[in-house]
């Protein structure tokens, strides 16, 4: 049973590009949380999705964020316009249910030069 | 919305000794403890949690004990190993839709020989 699977593991945008993250969840499980963590520092809730419903998303920046999870394939964390503050690591969890542990993927490792 | 301390910021131990991190939070109606425990440059690895209607569980050399009245709990590592030597995370969720994880600053263990 593999594991949660991010792609790319590391991306470089330069400003004003986009990113698009890619997040497949545990087989089986169909909830989604994404996590930001900034160097140094703890990670910080930033959406939750179930297939094509976007279920608390009170942690995304209002503006240049977007996150989807259709009913076939992996859900993907898109920032538009990227800036250097966006460098971050983004990390994505799956769940079976609400409630339910989250296990978490490798990880995507943004560098905005 | 949820607000979750963690203390201390780092710890060090030698090698066999008994290592505590505590956590506090501030919604009563959170119900679900993780703790998460992260090497460097690697995933969140969940590694022990706990419910509200539990006070005390243990896995092997790690336990975790919750007091909802107070509204604290805490991470208990005993016979530390140097590769116990990580940053650990706790974090607190809440029932149905509110299931995201907030999360502590971290505790950085060291464990010398």
């Amino acid at each position: 049973n593999a594991g949660v699977m991010q792609n790319p593991r590391h991306l470089v945008r330069r400003r004003g590009q986009e990113a698009r993250l890619r997040c497949s969840p545990m087989k089986g499980h169909s909830h989604v949380y994404w996590y930001r963590q900034l160097p140094e520092e703890g990670l910080k809730f930033m959406v939750y999705l179930q297939k094509e419903n976007i279920i608390d998303e009170s942690g995304m920046p209002k503006e240049r964020f977007s996150a989807e999870f259709p009913k076939e394939g992996p859900s993907i964390l898109r920032i538009q316009q990227v800036v250097r503050g966006d460098s971050a690591a983004y990390f994505c969890a799956s769940s079976p249910g609400q409630g339910a542990e989250q296990y978490f993927g490798p990880g995507t490792r943004l560098t905005v030069t | 919305g949820e607000n979750v301390e963690q203390h201390p910021s780092t710890l060090s131990v030698q090698e066999g000794d008994s290592a505590v991190i505590k956590c506090t939070y501030s919604d009563s109606a959170s119900n679900y403890f993780p703790w998460y425990k992260q090497e460097l440059g690697k995933r969140p690895q969940l590694i022990i949690d706990i419910r509200s209607n539990v006070g005390e569980k243990k896995d092997q050399r790690i336990a975790v004990t919750l007091n909802k009245t107070a509204k604290h709990f805490s991470l208990h590592i005993t016979e530390t190993q140097p590769e116990d030597s990580a940053v650990y995370f706790c974090a607190a969720s809440g029932a149905g839709t509110a299931s995201k994880l907030t999360f502590g600053t971290g505790t950085r263990l060291q464990v010398t020989l």
